[in-house]
């Protein structure tokens, strides 16, 4: 069963807290992103990973890091610098060739409390 | 600076009625423009997509047209369901594994 796999499907942190978002495909795709969506919002992109041990900041990158060690796996901690970390966190990966079409995993929604 | 413009922000149709949602893009460069369908809680499903080699490309009810001179592409959804109520995100992308730019999405409505 191919797909992308986020864990856990809800998550709560108290302020000032570090809390690290599970992302895993099994697509064999080489590239992996990640994006926050915020309530009525469109997708913001915080990282991405174009290959193994290599990822660049995207658009809203602060208080957020990244490591892709693995091609499979691609986790995003959301650190206590993060200010507003309450969103809806998306994975998304694609193929390095041909195809364009990226897919998008079910999702992360992460509350602070 | 948006690189996809979308609009409108939110949209209510009749049942059985067209659904239109714009976009429009500035970067000549890109070359695959995809639709992506979100439902609530649930992460964006690939919809329809098309190259800038055709102006018009089909699917069941879902239809892309693509107006390369004026760097425009819309979504036609025809006979518009409920269940066609969703969030929709246009995008478009350039060659590798840069990411896709997104438009900020339209808020579907179908009303019985």
């Amino acid at each position: 069963d191919g797909g992308i796999t986020q864990s856990p499907k809800y998550l709560f942190r108290k302020e000032g807290q570090n809390v690290t978002l599970s992302c895993e495909q099994n697509l064999n795709h080489d590239a992996m992103y990640w994006y926050r969506q915020d309530p009525g919002q469109g997708l913001r992109l915080i990282y991405y990973s174009q290959i193994v041990n290599d990822f660049q900041k995207g658009d809203i990158a602060e208080g957020y890091s990244v490591s892709r060690e693995k091609k499979e796996s691609f986790p995003l901690t959301v650190t206590s610098a993060q200010k507003n970390p309450t969103a809806f966190y998306l994975c998304a990966s694609k193929d390095r060739g041909t195809a364009d079409t990226q897919y998008f995993g079910p999702g992360t929604r992460l509350t602070v409390l | 600076q948006q690189q996809v413009k979308q609009s409108p922000q939110s949209l209510i149709v009749q049942k059985g009625g067209i659904s239109i949602i714009n976009c429009a893009y500035e970067n000549t460069a890109f070359d695959y423009f995809p639709w992506y369908q979100q439902f609530p809680g649930k992460g964006p499903a690939l919809l329809i997509a098309i190259r800038p080699d055709v102006s018009e490309k089909k699917e069941g009810r879902f239809t892309i047209s693509f107006n390369k001179s004026a760097k425009q592409f819309s979504l036609h959804i025809m006979d518009s369901q409920p269940g066609d109520s969703a969030t929709y995100f246009c995008a478009a992308h350039h060659s590798g594994n840069t990411p896709l730019v997104f438009g900020k999405g339209t808020r579907l409505s179908v009303i019985a």
